[in-house]
């Protein structure tokens, strides 16, 4: 069965640095999402996207982030100055469709900031 | 803005017993998507069931059902014959049909299945 594989399960940066978190979405899915999950917090959504762009992202998906598909399979989020507060669990998911087919979610990695 | 709310931190149920979650949202769309994920251990979130906020219906999935209730915003889970493989965080889900890609989540209900 076809699923959304992330890498890598887990992540240790220090404070400052940038960390770059990688999906693989299922291959004939055509909408991306990234969701974190601070530990014992429910999940967040943090961006969509499709067509090359995003196409919407939250309040919590600040200039500190970004995402890219850069090769027509990986799909990334990016952090370019870690803050502590941003230790979660990273979800990427993927969808066929926009909203009558489900959200298939990868495995989650978690990222640690010390 | 749409909320969706479980109010039961954590639920326990006997292997083999029927158990409920809960799960209530605000909105004022008519037509949109409600979800039943379960994340287990292994932290991979799987969907369970989906309701069509258009269908009257409560939709089934072998143990799994859902008592739908538009009026009262209210869309709880039924797991019957409860097995040890249950055992997981339950996320109660929503998107609306329109104009967002963005679902959202309510805070979990953490079941614990006894044998």
């Amino acid at each position: 069965e076809p699923e959304v594989t992330q890498t890598p399960s887990h992540q240790v940066t220090q404070m400052g640095q940038e960390v770059i978190l990688r999906c693989v979405p299922i291959s004939n899915h055509l909408y991306f999402y990234w969701y974190r999950q601070i530990l014992g917090q429910k999940v967040e959504f943090l961006v969509s996207f499709y067509n090359n762009e995003i196409s919407e992202k939250s309040e919590i998906f600040d200039d500190q982030f970004s995402v890219e598909r850069p090769d027509g399979s990986n799909f990334t989020l990016k952090i370019r100055s870690t803050k502590l507060e941003d230790s979660a669990m990273y979800f990427c998911a993927s969808s066929e469709g926009l909203v009558n087919t489900e959200a298939f979610f990868g495995q989650g990695t978690r990222l640690t900031v010390v | 803005a749409q909320t969706v709310t479980q109010s039961q931190p954590e639920m326990s149920v006997q292997e083999a017993e029927t158990v409920t979650l809960s799960c209530t949202y605000d909105t004022s769309e008519s037509d949109y998507y409600l979800f039943w994920y379960k994340q287990p251990p292994s932290r991979q979130m799987i969907l369970v069931i989906r309701q069509e906020a258009y269908k009257q219906q409560n939709a089934t999935e072998n143990r799994f059902s859902v008592n739908f209730q538009k009026a009262a915003k209210s869309f709880s889970l039924k797991i019957s014959d409860s097995q040890l493989g249950d055992a997981a965080m339950y996320f109660c889900a929503y998107i609306k049909t329109s104009g967002t890609y963005k679902y959202i989540f309510g805070t979990g209900t953490r079941l614990k299945v006894l044998a």
